[in-house]
């Protein structure tokens, strides 16, 4: 079976820009949260979605937004990007919201801000 | 403001010895731990985890031990192998309920 995937693997923007992640949960999984994890700390969690509705969201400013569509994959997209947005966006998949302890994680994507 | 410390960044070991892997946390919230390993290019792994009602949780070569007093919990690994050398993440959150709050993460290598 197909585990998380997320494209692309690796991203280079430059300020100002904007970026799309992509996400594919986990088959039966209808649930896809997204951490940052910056070079150096540990992942930090942006948003939850479950049946296309925000579940939670974590201490991230209005330039990122996430959705999930019909099919449960989901996008993180970040606008206005700084150069402090450069690290490595984690996809999670769960059965259902608000399962946080039995998230399966995606490769992630490296997005570096130049 | 750190939640869960993890207070070293790097431990080597040698193949078959114990490796132990040390987290303290601060919010007394927080009932459920996890560790993940996470190898480059991989997103994080479950390893173990361990809920407040319990002190020591094992599955085969790992032992996560748990201190609520002290608000610290470990990792144990008995023997390491080379295939351990990854990134431990410990985690907390609340009932499994609410978003997992990581430590910045131990860089474990294991030396044959």
């Amino acid at each position: 079976d197909a585990g998380v995937t997320q494209s692309p693997t690796h991203l280079i923007k430059t300020r100002g820009q904007h970026v799309t992640l992509r996400c594919s949960p986990i088959s039966g999984h209808k649930s896809v949260s997204w951490y940052q994890q910056v070079l150096g700390q540990g992942p930090q969690f942006i948003f939850q979605y479950y049946e296309k509705e925000e579940r939670g969201r974590g201490n991230f400013p209005d330039r990122f937004s996430a959705r999930q569509f019909p099919n449960y994959s989901s996008e993180l997209n970040v606008n206005a990007l700084l150069l402090g947005d450069s690290a490595l966006y984690l996809c999670a998949s769960s059965l259902a919201g608000g399962q946080f302890a039995e998230q399966f994680f995606g490769p992630g994507t490296r997005l570096t801000v130049l | 403001d750190q939640q869960v410390k993890q207070n070293s960044p790097s431990l080597s070991v040698q193949e078959g010895r114990i490796s132990i892997l040390n987290c303290d946390y601060t919010n007394s919230m927080f009932d459920y731990f996890l560790w993940y390993k996470k190898y480059p290019a991989e997103g994080p792994t479950f390893l173990i985890s361990i809920s407040s009602i319990k002190d020591k949780n094992e599955d085969g070569r790992f032992t996560v031990f748990l201190n609520k007093s002290a608000k610290h919990l470990s990792l144990h690994i008995v023997p390491s192998q080379p295939g351990d050398s990854a990134v431990y993440f410990c985690a907390a959150n609340n009932s499994g309920n609410t978003p997992l709050v990581f430590g910045k993460g131990t860089r474990l290598s294991v030396i044959a």
